[in-house]
Protein backbone atom coordinates (compact mmCIF):
# COMPACT_ATOMS: atom_id res chain seq x y z
CA UNK A 1 0.00 0.00 0.00
CA UNK A 2 1.86 3.59 -1.07
CA UNK A 3 1.78 6.27 1.56
CA UNK A 4 1.78 9.68 1.45
CA UNK A 5 3.33 11.03 -1.62
CA UNK A 6 4.21 15.06 -1.18
CA UNK A 7 5.74 16.42 -4.62
CA UNK A 8 8.04 18.42 -5.25
CA UNK A 9 10.65 17.17 -2.47
CA UNK A 10 12.47 20.50 -2.70
CA UNK A 11 11.74 24.10 -3.71
CA UNK A 12 14.07 27.06 -4.07
CA UNK A 13 11.28 30.61 -4.71
CA UNK A 14 12.28 34.10 -4.63
CA UNK A 15 10.25 36.31 -2.31
CA UNK A 16 6.86 37.28 -3.71
CA UNK A 17 7.02 34.36 -5.75
CA UNK A 18 3.75 31.87 -5.06
CA UNK A 19 4.32 28.40 -4.63
CA UNK A 20 2.16 24.88 -5.11
CA UNK A 21 2.75 22.03 -3.21
CA UNK A 22 0.79 18.73 -3.71
CA UNK A 23 -0.43 16.12 -1.43
CA UNK A 24 -1.65 12.49 -2.31
CA UNK A 25 -2.75 10.33 0.59
CA UNK A 26 -3.29 6.99 1.29
CA UNK A 27 -5.60 4.92 -0.85
CA UNK A 28 -9.03 5.22 1.39
CA UNK A 29 -8.11 8.21 3.54
CA UNK A 30 -10.49 11.41 2.69
CA UNK A 31 -8.79 13.64 5.74
CA UNK A 32 -5.38 15.30 4.69
CA UNK A 33 -4.07 18.10 6.41
CA UNK A 34 -0.98 20.37 6.07
CA UNK A 35 1.73 21.39 8.67
CA UNK A 36 4.80 23.59 8.36
CA UNK A 37 7.90 22.93 10.55
CA UNK A 38 10.34 25.18 11.80
CA UNK A 39 13.45 24.75 14.06
CA UNK A 40 12.14 27.40 16.34
CA UNK A 41 8.24 26.91 15.87
CA UNK A 42 8.08 22.69 15.56
CA UNK A 43 5.15 21.69 13.75
CA UNK A 44 2.59 24.11 13.00
CA UNK A 45 -1.04 23.18 12.01
CA UNK A 46 -2.22 24.44 8.91
CA UNK A 47 -5.30 23.45 7.93
CA UNK A 48 -7.50 20.17 7.34
CA UNK A 49 -10.17 18.80 4.38
CA UNK A 50 -12.45 16.20 4.50
CA UNK A 51 -14.07 15.54 1.15
CA UNK A 52 -13.27 18.59 -0.61
CA UNK A 53 -14.20 20.67 2.27
CA UNK A 54 -11.73 22.79 5.11
CA UNK A 55 -12.51 21.62 8.07
CA UNK A 56 -10.10 23.20 10.29
CA UNK A 57 -7.83 26.26 10.27
CA UNK A 58 -4.24 27.13 11.73
CA UNK A 59 -3.55 30.61 12.52
CA UNK A 60 -1.56 31.09 9.62
CA UNK A 61 -2.19 34.62 7.29
CA UNK A 62 -4.40 34.33 4.44
CA UNK A 63 -1.56 33.98 2.23
CA UNK A 64 -1.75 30.27 2.69
CA UNK A 65 -4.18 28.56 1.19
CA UNK A 66 -5.07 25.20 0.19
CA UNK A 67 -7.87 22.67 -1.79
CA UNK A 68 -8.84 19.28 -2.03
CA UNK A 69 -9.94 17.49 -5.23
CA UNK A 70 -12.88 14.70 -5.56
CA UNK A 71 -10.11 11.96 -5.48
CA UNK A 72 -8.82 13.57 -1.85
CA UNK A 73 -5.38 14.55 -3.27
CA UNK A 74 -4.79 18.20 -1.87
CA UNK A 75 -2.98 20.72 -2.54
CA UNK A 76 -1.43 23.97 -1.03
CA UNK A 77 -0.52 27.36 -2.37
CA UNK A 78 1.42 29.83 -0.53
CA UNK A 79 1.34 33.73 -2.34
CA UNK A 80 3.39 36.21 -2.27
CA UNK A 81 6.20 34.59 -0.27
CA UNK A 82 8.58 35.66 2.00
CA UNK A 83 12.10 35.00 3.89
CA UNK A 84 9.81 33.17 6.98
CA UNK A 85 7.87 30.72 4.75
CA UNK A 86 11.55 28.87 4.25
CA UNK A 87 9.94 25.20 6.02
CA UNK A 88 9.55 22.06 5.75
CA UNK A 89 5.75 21.28 4.50
CA UNK A 90 4.18 18.10 5.13
CA UNK A 91 1.35 16.38 4.63
CA UNK A 92 -0.66 14.29 6.54
CA UNK A 93 -3.69 11.76 5.68
CA UNK A 94 -6.15 9.65 7.88
CA UNK A 95 -9.63 7.92 7.21
CA UNK A 96 -11.14 11.13 9.19
CA UNK A 97 -14.23 11.00 10.68
CA UNK A 98 -13.12 10.22 14.50
CA UNK A 99 -9.87 8.28 13.74
CA UNK A 100 -7.44 10.74 14.03
CA UNK A 101 -4.33 8.34 13.06
CA UNK A 102 -2.40 10.80 10.38
CA UNK A 103 0.27 9.08 8.36
CA UNK A 104 3.10 11.63 6.65
CA UNK A 105 4.34 12.26 3.86
CA UNK A 106 8.65 13.07 3.46
CA UNK A 107 7.49 16.67 3.10
CA UNK A 108 8.46 19.65 0.74
CA UNK A 109 11.46 21.60 1.77
CA UNK A 110 10.83 25.18 0.69
CA UNK A 111 13.48 27.90 0.51
CA UNK A 112 12.53 31.28 -0.10
CA UNK A 113 15.85 33.22 -0.99
CA UNK B 1 -1.86 28.20 20.88
CA UNK B 2 -2.19 25.53 23.07
CA UNK B 3 0.70 24.15 23.73
CA UNK B 4 2.05 20.90 24.74
CA UNK B 5 5.63 20.56 27.10
CA UNK B 6 7.61 17.57 25.77
CA UNK B 7 10.59 16.62 27.99
CA UNK B 8 13.28 16.18 27.67
CA UNK B 9 14.40 18.34 24.73
CA UNK B 10 17.17 15.95 24.39
CA UNK B 11 18.67 13.14 25.89
CA UNK B 12 22.29 11.14 25.05
CA UNK B 13 22.16 7.78 26.32
CA UNK B 14 24.36 4.69 25.61
CA UNK B 15 22.94 1.40 23.88
CA UNK B 16 21.11 -0.76 25.82
CA UNK B 17 19.92 1.56 28.16
CA UNK B 18 16.11 2.35 28.71
CA UNK B 19 14.32 5.92 27.82
CA UNK B 20 11.22 7.43 29.25
CA UNK B 21 9.94 11.02 27.16
CA UNK B 22 6.50 12.72 28.22
CA UNK B 23 4.24 15.32 27.16
CA UNK B 24 1.77 17.35 29.45
CA UNK B 25 -0.35 20.20 28.82
CA UNK B 26 -2.85 22.04 31.06
CA UNK B 27 -5.88 20.87 28.72
CA UNK B 28 -7.93 17.52 28.19
CA UNK B 29 -6.89 15.60 25.19
CA UNK B 30 -9.09 13.24 23.17
CA UNK B 31 -6.04 11.37 21.92
CA UNK B 32 -2.16 11.20 21.90
CA UNK B 33 -0.55 10.13 19.31
CA UNK B 34 3.69 9.25 19.32
CA UNK B 35 5.97 10.12 16.05
CA UNK B 36 9.61 9.28 15.20
CA UNK B 37 10.86 11.60 12.49
CA UNK B 38 14.88 10.61 10.86
CA UNK B 39 16.70 14.01 9.40
CA UNK B 40 14.72 14.94 6.16
CA UNK B 41 11.91 12.51 6.74
CA UNK B 42 8.35 13.02 7.44
CA UNK B 43 7.31 11.72 10.90
CA UNK B 44 6.21 8.10 11.40
CA UNK B 45 3.70 7.24 13.36
CA UNK B 46 4.32 4.90 16.70
CA UNK B 47 1.89 4.62 18.89
CA UNK B 48 -1.92 5.51 19.12
CA UNK B 49 -4.03 5.77 22.18
CA UNK B 50 -7.63 6.94 22.67
CA UNK B 51 -8.72 5.95 26.35
CA UNK B 52 -7.48 7.72 29.54
CA UNK B 53 -5.01 5.14 31.19
CA UNK B 54 -4.71 3.02 28.33
CA UNK B 55 -1.28 1.98 27.85
CA UNK B 56 -0.09 0.25 24.94
CA UNK B 57 3.30 -1.48 23.62
CA UNK B 58 4.97 -1.23 19.61
CA UNK B 59 7.89 -4.05 20.29
CA UNK B 60 10.15 -2.04 22.28
CA UNK B 61 7.93 1.12 22.75
CA UNK B 62 5.54 1.88 25.24
CA UNK B 63 3.20 4.32 25.82
CA UNK B 64 0.43 5.42 28.11
CA UNK B 65 -2.75 7.95 27.98
CA UNK B 66 -2.50 9.58 31.36
CA UNK B 67 -5.65 8.76 33.94
CA UNK B 68 -6.41 12.81 33.71
CA UNK B 69 -6.10 12.84 30.09
CA UNK B 70 -3.66 16.02 30.24
CA UNK B 71 -0.22 13.91 29.60
CA UNK B 72 1.13 11.05 27.71
CA UNK B 73 4.61 9.25 28.35
CA UNK B 74 6.37 6.90 26.00
CA UNK B 75 9.13 4.58 27.29
CA UNK B 76 12.06 2.71 24.63
CA UNK B 77 13.43 -0.81 26.53
CA UNK B 78 17.12 -1.41 25.54
CA UNK B 79 17.86 1.00 22.85
CA UNK B 80 19.47 0.83 19.78
CA UNK B 81 21.37 3.27 17.82
CA UNK B 82 18.78 3.58 15.30
CA UNK B 83 16.90 4.73 17.84
CA UNK B 84 18.20 8.18 17.28
CA UNK B 85 16.01 10.54 15.80
CA UNK B 86 13.47 13.01 17.26
CA UNK B 87 10.61 12.30 19.27
CA UNK B 88 7.08 13.93 18.76
CA UNK B 89 3.90 13.54 20.78
CA UNK B 90 0.77 15.23 19.06
CA UNK B 91 -3.01 15.18 20.90
CA UNK B 92 -6.32 16.24 19.69
CA UNK B 93 -7.54 18.63 21.98
CA UNK B 94 -11.39 18.04 23.69
CA UNK B 95 -13.19 20.00 21.04
CA UNK B 96 -11.12 20.62 18.88
CA UNK B 97 -11.81 18.16 15.68
CA UNK B 98 -9.41 17.20 12.91
CA UNK B 99 -6.19 19.13 14.14
CA UNK B 100 -3.00 17.86 15.92
CA UNK B 101 -1.16 19.80 18.27
CA UNK B 102 2.79 18.70 18.46
CA UNK B 103 5.01 19.09 21.48
CA UNK B 104 8.60 20.55 20.38
CA UNK B 105 10.28 17.17 19.93
CA UNK B 106 12.49 15.09 22.10
CA UNK B 107 15.81 15.20 20.38
CA UNK B 108 17.67 11.72 21.08
CA UNK B 109 20.74 10.74 20.66
CA UNK B 110 22.48 6.68 20.91
CA UNK B 111 25.96 6.17 21.74
CA UNK B 112 26.65 2.30 20.42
Amino acid sequence: KAGVTQTPRYLIKTRGQQVTLSCSPISGHRSVSWYQQTPGQGLQFLFEYFSETQRNKGNFPGRFSGRQFSNSRSEMNVSTLELGDSALYLCASSFGGGNTEAFFGQGTRLTVV
Amino acid sequence: GQQLNQSPQSMFIQEGEDVSMNCTSSSIFNTWLWYKQDPGEGPVLLIALYKAGELTSNGRLTAQFGITRKDSFLNISASIPSDVGIYFCAGQLKGSNYKLTFGKGTLLTVNP
